[in-house]
This record gives structure tokens, sequence and C-alpha cells, in this order.
């Protein structure tokens, strides 16, 4: 069946630190891949997305690459701040719905 | 930004009781999600909406549940029968386009059942 794993949380880092938040699936076929991120407070909202092999999405300064090879979707920021504190989710595309990880909490120290 | 608002954000009940959650989805998406997420666990699809009527739901939602839009705006959840386990963080969704998977969530509601 179709899954999603990602790595526990919390992700403490302190600003300006690399992040990366692991995130692997299983699917059949070639679902597209979702990283949503969730503010305090606020819905869950859409912050990337790669719909094939290689793909990279990016929005923020996060990036994700779509790997068929290693069946992962890891999110990567260089440089984070303390705004990006928030629970950030994995997620793929299976018949018009959506499958979830359970969501990694990230908290930026300044 | 157009958004999708839910109501109750905190409900407190008790087992057996029936509950209505609410959601008012974007104005022109025409597909309606409910998902929920018990804490500490995956956030699980219930059920999609379009037409008025249920396109997909899963083993989760069983004869407890059920859903509606009982006019042009609203998309509400009822639980007929309150369990423990009910207890969760319930998320509404929408979109415009099923296929591209691209949904707008609301900021949630909490069930809490004693």
């Amino acid at each position: 069946g179709n899954s999603v794993t990602q790595m526990e949380g919390p992700v403490t880092l302190s600003e300006e630190a690399f992040l990366t938040i692991n995130c692997t699936y299983t699917a059949t076929g070639y679902p597209s891949l979702f990283w949503y991120v969730q503010y305090p407070g606020e819905g869950l909202q859409l912050l990337l997305k790669a719909t094939k092999a290689d793909d990279k999405g990016s929005n923020k300064g996060f990036e994700a690459t779509y790997r068929k090879e290693t069946t992962s979707f890891h999110l990567e920021k260089g440089s984070v701040q303390v705004s990006d504190s928030a629970v950030y989710f994995c997620a793929l595309s299976a018949t018009n719905k959506l499958i979830f990880g359970t969501g990694t909490l990230l908290a930026v120290q300044p | 930004e157009p958004e999708v608002t839910q109501t109750p954000s905190h409900q407190v009940t008790q087992m057996g009781q029936e509950v209505i959650l609410r959601c008012v989805p974007i104005s022109n998406h025409l597909y309606f999600y409910w998902y929920r997420q018990i804490l500490g666990q995956k956030v699980e699809f219930l059920v999609s909406f379009y037409n008025n009527e249920i396109s997909e739901k899963s083993e989760i939602f069983d004869d407890q549940f059920s859903v509606e839009r009982p006019d042009g705006s609203n998309f509400t959840l009822k639980i007929r029968s309150t369990k423990l386990e009910d207890s969760a963080m319930y998320f509404c969704a929408s979109t415009e386009d099923a296929g591209a998977n691209v949904l707008t969530f609301g900021a949630g509601s909490r069930l809490t059942v004693l």
C-alpha cells in the first residue's frame, strides 16, 4: 500500500543552521510528493511539491528532490530562521487524496 | 488570501454524545475533504466529497460518521456517538482541482472525548 515515513521530532536548531527532515515513501505507481507546513494556530499549507522523479520542488529557501531510486523526498534548507518554526508534513498523492506522514516539529532558537 | 474556516477550534464532549464539526471551504472550490490526526500519529484521510456526494471514504469512516453540505457554504462532519478513540484533531480541506492534490486546509478542530 501507500505510506509515508518521516523522521521523528522535535528537531531543535539554532538560527542559520542547516536543516534536513527525512521523508521516505512506499507507493504503487508514480505519485506526486509534497511538503506541507503548519504554523502555530493555522492550517496546513503547501510548501513545495514535485510531480516526477528527479524533480526538485523549492519555495522560501526550502528544497526537496524526488528520488525514485531511494524512494525519498527529504526537505532541506541551508539557513533556518526563527520564523521557520512549525510542523512539517511529508505527503504523497494517491487516487485523488493525500497520504501524510506524522509531521515533524521544527523549533528554531535565536 | 482565501482560507478554509473551521469551527469550533476545540470541543470537549462526553463519550456517546453527537458532535458536529463545521467547515467553510473556499467559495469556488468543488472538492472537499476531512482528515484527522490522533496525537502523535499520522494525518489520516477520512472522506472526500464532490457534487453533493461522497467520492471516497477510508475504513475509519464507518457508520458513526457522516458528512453533509447543508447549504452552499458549509461542509460538516458528524460523529453520531463519540468514542474515546475519536479524540483527535480534525482537518477540513478543499480544492478546485482534485487531480492536482494541492489542498487548502483549515486550522483544525480539536475534539476531546471524555
